[in-house]
């Protein structure tokens, strides 16, 4: 199994909702990454997971919440977005030390 | 902080025409570079990563080379066909085992049937 899958393919929520972002893999990646992007722009990193632990947190809004409850499962909890934070968010994962990150297809999010 | 910018932003070939992509960083202390391909409002596809010690790096109809010390690389597709129609980014990693990918700012890339 190579794949990073993400739920769901789409999201719309209002600036009051309060919504997650999953990702999942299962192949024994312990790195495990949040990238934002928006439209015609590249990948911006959000947070980097290792070995189940925050090791990187790019300066994100707090309404952005990651989790990494095991080594398979990476979450982003959203709450009290803005409009701006409309995006693809996307997931992707590596072996630690590893050079190749493996994507997933992304969650469209729209915020209203 | 890390610059990654590639041209042209956008470029249209007819089939079958050998073409080169480009992508240049700001600062040559890197560990490795890494082309990928992404479809409209998918996510990214690795194509080839090239180490810091690699002068370049081949898969099929795609070559990649790095100049680390004039922070360049580029891609070259040969016999180009519809299906390359993507956009493509390069993607650098520091030195020094962080994790962080800085990526550029994408070359659009349209296949003329």
């Amino acid at each position: 199994d190579t794949e990073v899958t993400q739920t769901p393919k789409h999201l719309v929520m209002g600036m009051t909702n309060k919504k997650s972002l999953k990702c999942e893999q299962h192949m024994g990646h312990r790195a495990m990454y949040w990238y934002k992007q928006k439209a015609k722009k590249p990948p911006e990193l959000m947070f980097v997971y290792s070995y189940e632990k925050l090791s990187i947190n790019e300066s994100v809004p707090s309404r952005f919440s990651p989790e990494c409850p095991n080594s398979s499962l990476l979450n982003l909890h959203l709450h009290a977005l803005q409009p701006e934070d409309s995006a693809l968010y996307l997931c992707a994962s590596s072996l630690i030390g590893a050079e190749t990150q493996y994507f997933g297809p992304g969650t469209r999010l729209l915020v209203l | 902080k890390q610059e990654v910018t590639q041209i042209p932003a956008a470029l249209s070939v007819p089939e079958g025409e050998n073409l080169v992509l480009n992508c240049s960083f700001t600062d040559s202390a890197i560990y490795n570079l890494q082309w990928f391909r992404q479809d409209p409002g998918k996510g990214l596809t690795s194509l080839l990563l090239i180490q810091s010690s690699q002068r370049e790096q081949t898969s099929g109809r795609l070559n990649a080379s790095l100049d680390k010390s004039s922070g360049r690389s580029t891609l070259y597709i040969a016999a180009s066909q519809p299906g390359d129609s993507a956009t493509y980014l390069c993607a650098v990693r520091p030195e020094g085992g962080n994790e962080k990918l800085t990526f550029g700012t994408g070359t659009r890339l349209t296949i003329i049937p």
